[in-house]
């Protein structure tokens, strides 16, 4: 089955930029999802279909995706992105929506 | 944006059937344009999805939980629900329920808020 793969904790400092990634097996070709999750809360979508910025998600958040690699962007980071961060697909080939291992970033 | 709310008992024996129902409100569960779907997360691990339902009954679940899986809908109380079978501590998780497009390759916007289910005797 599919496999998405995401990196170990980012850690950067306010202001900084953070990059997310999400790997897979020509990504690229697909429509990545990245949803934010905060402790004992539900997830929630903050880009959609590679790029897509839902209403209310600051600017601060984009995305983009090439080849293998789906990259969440968080720009001028601020403690309150302190978050898990997930990529999500549909899978194609076994019909089924796929969910990457998730990224905790801590703001420092 | 429609609300959605989980609701079942929080605790379930190994073996047996773990039931959990999905409140929708503000919104219709039988308009054209969504499925309604179930995601879990297992204490202190990443998201798992579990399946989705059209408003028409169509279904389509993980392969990994299939054989396992029963997906309904109620339109007339504007709910749908998940029948997990023979369930062990492994199926311990809190469950999501949420919305997404048609599109198979649409994301899930809104979720609720989860419910804990703990699987032990």
């Amino acid at each position: 089955s599919y496999v998405l793969t995401q990196p170990p904790p980012v850690a950067v400092a306010p202001g900084q930029t953070a990059r997310i990634t999400c790997g897979g097996d020509d990504i690229g070709s697909k429509r990545v999802h990245w949803y934010q999750q905060k402790p004992g809360q539900a997830p929630v979508v903050v880009v959609y279909d590679d790029s897509g910025r839902p209403s209310g998600i600051p600017e601060r958040f984009s995305g983009s995706n090439s080849g293998n690699t789906a990259t969440l962007t968080i720009s001028r980071v601020e403690s309150g992105d302190e978050a898990d961060y997930y990529c999500q697909v549909w899978d194609s080939t076994s019909d089924h929506v796929v969910f990457g291992g998730g990224t905790k970033l801590t703001v420092l | 944006q429609p609300q959605l709310q989980e609701s079942g008992p929080g605790l379930v024996k190994p073996s047996e059937t773990l039931s959990l129902t999905c409140s929708v409100s503000g919104g219709s569960i039988t308009r054209t344009s969504y499925y309604w779907g179930w995601i879990r997360q297992p204490p202190g691990k990443g998201l798992e999805w579990i399946g989705a339902i059209y408003y028409s009954g169509s279904t389509y679940s993980n392969p990994s939980l299939k054989s396992r899986v029963t997906l309904s809908i109620d339109p007339s109380k504007n709910q749908f629900s998940l029948k997990l079978y023979s369930v062990t501590a492994t199926d311990t998780a809190v469950y999501y329920c949420a919305r997404r497009e048609t599109s198979r390759t649409s994301w899930y916007d809104p979720w609720g808020q989860g419910t804990l289910v703990t699987v032990s005797s």
